[in-house]
């Protein structure tokens, strides 16, 4: 099962949005609604901010928002906080009954 | 408070055995699907195993099959992962999570044990 595909970095300034792609096939992402993503600040333990696609954690703000088309999954962050500045990365169960995660993109906020 | 304690990482040989423990508290352990994923130093997260809730169902990452062994033990609230004939490409933070109930997420993570494979 190959890496999910997503960039590796991404940037933009406080209060715009910012969009981050994750790529994968009709064996994973295609395939089901099972799409989530995390967020982790440099050495420490990841964070669910979406799962299922687009809904949220309770706690999770609401500037995070996620989508699919196909076999791409995107996270949408609106209103861009210094804090949001982290590495994120998308999963998907596939049709293995395995796990998939991407390879993870550093946002920086400028 | 849902919390997941990693512990059993360490230097180990090439070829040789470890086995990590979470011990999870704070919700009911014997209800959810639990996860390892790993982290190589520098590197993005990659999942490696996931248990059913009672035990009997099991999956494993392609690299790790037929020397890794997921297992829990309901009564003691406790998962582990049995590593063995470990290889280089192995070493990694090892983190345990549990399943988001009704969802195929991963809803709470530990804060990860460091295995080094190295002679």
């Amino acid at each position: 099962q190959s890496a999910l595909t997503q960039p590796a970095s991404v940037s933009g300034s406080p209060g715009q949005s910012i969009t981050i792609s994750c790529t994968g096939t009709s064996s994973d992402i295609g395939g089901y609604n099972y799409v989530s993503w995390y967020q982790q600040y440099t050495g420490k333990a990841p964070k669910l901010m979406i799962y299922d696609v687009s809904r949220r954690p309770s706690g999770v703000s609401n500037r995070f928002s996620g989508s699919k088309s196909g076999n791409t999954a995107s996270l949408t962050i609106s209103g861009l906080q210094a804090a949001d500045e982290a590495d994120y990365y998308c999963s998907s169960y596939t049709s293995s009954t395995t796990w998939v995660f991407g390879g993870g993109t550093k946002l920086t906020v400028l | 408070e849902v919390q997941l304690v990693e512990s059993g990482g360490g230097l180990v040989q090439p070829g040789g055995s470890l086995r990590l423990s979470c011990a999870a508290s704070g919700f009911t352990f014997s209800s959810y699907w639990m996860h390892w994923v790993r982290q190589a130093p520098g590197q993005g997260l990659v999942w490696v195993s996931r248990i059913s809730n009672d035990g009997n169902s099991t999956s494993y990452a392609g690299p790790v099959k037929g020397r890794f062994t997921i297992s829990r033990d309901n009564a003691k609230n406790t998962l582990y992962l049995q590593m063995n004939s470990l290889r280089a490409e192995d070493t990694a933070v090892y983190y345990c999570a549990r399943g988001a109930g009704g969802s195929y997420s991963l809803g709470y993570w530990g804060q990860g044990t460091l295995v080094t494979v190295s002679s």
